[in-house]
């Protein structure tokens, strides 16, 4: 089965200071790998996707992850934060067993900016 | 477009009572399921669907029951209701390919006293 792991349960930065979360992933294949991002009492909404197309994605918000398959890694970065980035991080890996778009997710990286 | 819809947005059980978590959704997207989210544990795949007429079981199914009469409703039972499901559940749903993303309705927060 795969997995993800995020180093880091809770990450603090201040305002206007780059953002680094990480996430590793465990796959036998070549991974759909996603992060999300959840704010208080809301759902998660998609931040970005790798799909093979390039290694490094761009996404919302000023957000992009880099696909590394040497080190397992697609981690997520934004080089200058701002206030309204606080919010919880989720990492997801896709498996295609059994079809459909079944992700599993990591334990998620809660992100405090301060000022 | 509404998106995904859930309903309720909270609820309170008493342990041994059923209940139904409501989710539709107004994309069109064959992919349903649903997850639990937990303090710590990231969020878990309780049942999914692929399709009208098709489910299949998650990482955490115990407790839980599904059934996808249509394309646009899935709803999760539980059958009766234990302390251990206090959690929040969220439903999602995506088109039927592995790099679709996934669009998730606001959540359920259940408590079970």
């Amino acid at each position: 089965a795969q997995s993800v792991t995020q180093l880091g349960s809770h990450v603090s930065v201040s305002e206007g200071a780059l953002v680094l979360l990480r996430c590793n992933y465990s796959s036998s294949v070549p991974p759909y790998l996603f992060w999300y991002v959840q704010y208080p009492n809301q759902g998660l909404q998609l931040l970005l996707k790798y799909t093979s197309a390039a290694t490094l994605v761009k996404g919302i918000n000023g957000f992009e992850a880099e696909f590394k398959k040497s080190e397992t890694s697609f981690h997520l970065t934004k080089p200058s934060a701002h206030m309204s980035d606080a919010a919880e991080y989720f990492c997801a890996v896709s498996d295609e067993a059994g079809g459909g778009n079944k992700l599993t997710f990591g334990t998620g990286t809660q992100l405090k900016v301060e000022l | 477009n509404a998106g995904v819809t859930q309903t309720p947005k909270f609820q309170v059980l008493k342990t041994g009572q059923s209940m139904t978590l409501q989710c539709a959704q107004d994309m069109n997207h064959e992919y349903m399921s649903w997850y639990r989210q937990d303090p710590g544990m990231g969020l878990r795949l309780i049942h999914y669907s692929v399709g009208a007429g098709i489910t299949d079981q998650g990482e955490v199914p115990n407790g839980y029951n599904v059934s996808r009469s249509t394309t646009e409703d899935f709803p999760l039972r539980l059958l009766s209701a234990a302390p251990s499901q206090t959690s929040v559940y969220f439903c999602a749903s995506s088109y039927s390919i592995a790099n679709s993303p996934l669009h998730f309705g606001n959540g359920t927060r259940l408590t079970v006293t």
